[in-house]
């Protein structure tokens, strides 16, 4: 069965800081997808980033990285120069490829404080 | 607004009663899901929709919940005889419906059994 874990559940850094969220998944399948969402104080998620299984390339947005490493079955997410806007619960996801019905099974969630 | 929208935001109900949620999918997306966030936990999977696929109703946790999709679009999360242990946020996402689409979601209804 998939599943994912963040055992991080709650960090607290500092404005400025770098931070890196950590998410380790388990899955039968070779075909899978990886998901990062943010759910800020106001509650609606939001999508920040997919990755297929086939694509071990770490990605960088702004201040965003993602750390994909299928050896380890691993998609860590790093902010660079935390602000306090970056505060926000968030949340590592899988979705099979095999599976039908798509349901895409959550992380418990990072809940991250910045503070200024 | 183009969103996933969501109805009520809020529920307060007494025990015993039935509530039913709405979610208004974004236009064009097929698939629609539905999740339940206890405070301060992740999100339990309840249901979901794919077209005129039978639904997926692996993650309901009893038979008081059910789910319709009516016309591939708007859809209705019913919760019969709530409980107190029913209170958390209620999401809806949609997406375009294959694996590798990412989810939408709604601003959620907080439902509240009193």
């Amino acid at each position: 069965a998939q599943k994912v874990t963040q055992a991080q559940t709650e960090i607290s850094v500092v404005e400025k800081e770098d931070v890196t969220l950590d998410c380790v998944y388990e899955t039968r399948d070779t075909t899978y997808y990886l998901f990062w969402y943010k759910q800020p104080p106001s509650g609606e998620l939001v999508f920040l980033i997919r990755r297929n299984s086939f694509d071990e390339q770490n990605e960088i947005s702004g201040r965003y990285s993602w750390n994909f490493q299928k050896s380890t079955s691993s998609f860590n997410f790093t902010i660079t120069a935390s602000q306090v806007v970056d505060s926000a619960v968030y949340f590592c996801a899988l979705s099979e490829a095999r599976r039908n019905n798509n349901d895409m099974r959550f992380g418990a969630g990072t809940r991250l404080t910045v503070k200024p | 607004g183009a969103g996933v929208s969501q109805s009520p935001s809020n529920k307060v109900t007494e025990k015993g009663k039935d509530v039913e949620l709405r979610c208004d999918p974004i236009s064009g997306h097929t698939a629609l899901y539905w999740y339940r966030q206890s405070l301060g936990q992740g999100l339990e999977f309840l249901i979901y929709f794919q077209g005129n696929s039978a639904p997926d109703k692996s993650g309901l946790p009893s038979d008081r919940f059910s789910a319709e999709r009516t016309g591939g679009s708007v859809s209705t999360l019913t919760i019969q005889r709530t409980q107190q242990e029913d209170s958390a946020v209620y999401l809806c996402a949609s997406s375009l419906g294959m694996g590798n689409q990412p989810q939408h979601f709604g601003d959620g209804t907080r439902l509240s059994i009193l």
